[in-house]
C-alpha cells in the first residue's frame, strides 16, 4: 500500500513570497488532514477535510492560508504571503473511515519551509 | 479544550536498557492515547495505541500504561536499541471526533547510545 505522498519535500523563500504545497492520501482515505509542525513542537491540526468539503479549518489563519481539496482526492495547501513565523515542517495526513478507525492517522514525510 | 503535557523532552539512555516517556492529559473525557514515532526527515508513525477501556497494552517491547483517574499514560521501550532513537509524541482525543480532536504533546526526542 502506498503511502501519503507529499511535495515538494523543501521550500526556501523570503517572506512576502506565495508558496504551494501538495499532497495525495493513501487510496480510498475520505479524510485527509494538513498539519504544522513548529521546530520542536508537536504537529498542530490547520485544516481537515471530509472528501471534497472542509470539516474544521478553526486554526487555519485565513488571511493567508488557504487550502482546497477539489475531486476530494489530492489536497493543496497555500501560503500567500508568508511570514517569518511560518517557517515550519507541513504535515499531510490522512485516515480510514469507521468506528474505531478514524483516529488513526497516516503521515507523510512533510514539506519543510523556510522564510527568510 | 485539550491540553497534553509530555516529559521528559529528552532522554538518553544506554543501549540495551529501558526508556519511558510519560504523559498528562486534561480533559477527563479523552479515550484513545495513541504513540507516534517521528524519524529524522520522516512524518510520524503511529506505533502503539490504548483507549480508555485498558490499563496496559503490549506490543513487542514496547508497552503502554494509563492511568484514568490520574489523567496520565506513559510509554515504555525494553531493551533499546539505535533504530529507537527518534522523536517520541503522545496525543489524546476525547471520544466520536476522529482525529479532529487529536491533541498532541510536545514531543520527547529519544537518543540511545551504543
Amino acid at each position: 500500500e502506498a503511502g501519503v505522498a507529499q511535495s515538494p519535500r523543501y521550500k526556501i523563500i523570503e517572506k512576502r513570497q506565495s508558496v504551494a504545497f501538495w499532497c495525495n492520501p493513501i487510496s480510498g482515505h475520505a479524510t485527509l488532514y494538513w498539519y504544522q509542525q513548529i521546530l520542536g513542537q508537536g504537529p498542530k491540526l490547520l485544516i481537515q477535510f471530509q472528501n471534497n468539503g472542509v470539516v474544521d479549518d478553526s486554526q487555519l489563519p485565513k488571511d493567508r492560508f488557504s487550502a482546497e481539496r477539489l475531486k476530494g482526492v489530492d489536497s493543496t495547501l497555500k501560503i500567500q504571503p508568508a511570514k517569518l513565523e511560518d517557517s515550519a515542517v507541513y504535515l499531510c495526513a490522512s485516515s480510514h473511515e469507521g468506528t474505531g478507525r478514524n483516529e488513526k492517522l497516516f503521515f507523510g514525510s512533510g514539506t519543510q519551509l523556510s522564510v527568510l | 479544550g485539550e491540553n497534553v503535557e509530555q516529559h521528559p523532552s529528552t532522554l538518553s539512555v544506554q543501549e540495551g536498557d529501558s526508556a519511558v516517556i510519560k504523559c498528562t492529559y486534561s480533559d477527563s473525557a479523552s479515550n484513545y492515547f495513541p504513540w507516534y514515532k517521528q524519524e529524522l526527515g520522516k512524518g510520524p508513525q503511529l506505533i502503539i495505541d490504548i483507549r480508555s477501556n485498558v490499563g496496559e497494552k503490549k506490543d513487542q517491547r514496547i508497552a503502554v500504561t494509563l492511568n484514568k483517574t490520574a489523567k496520565h499514560f506513559s510509554l515504555h521501550i525494553t531493551e533499546t536499541q539505535p533504530e529507537d532513537s527518534a522523536v517520541y509524541f503522545c496525543a489524546a482525543t476525547p471520544p466520536g471526533w476522529g482525529a479532529q480532536k487529536l491533541v498532541f504533546g510536545q514531543g520527547t526526542r529519544l537518543t540511545i547510545n551504543p
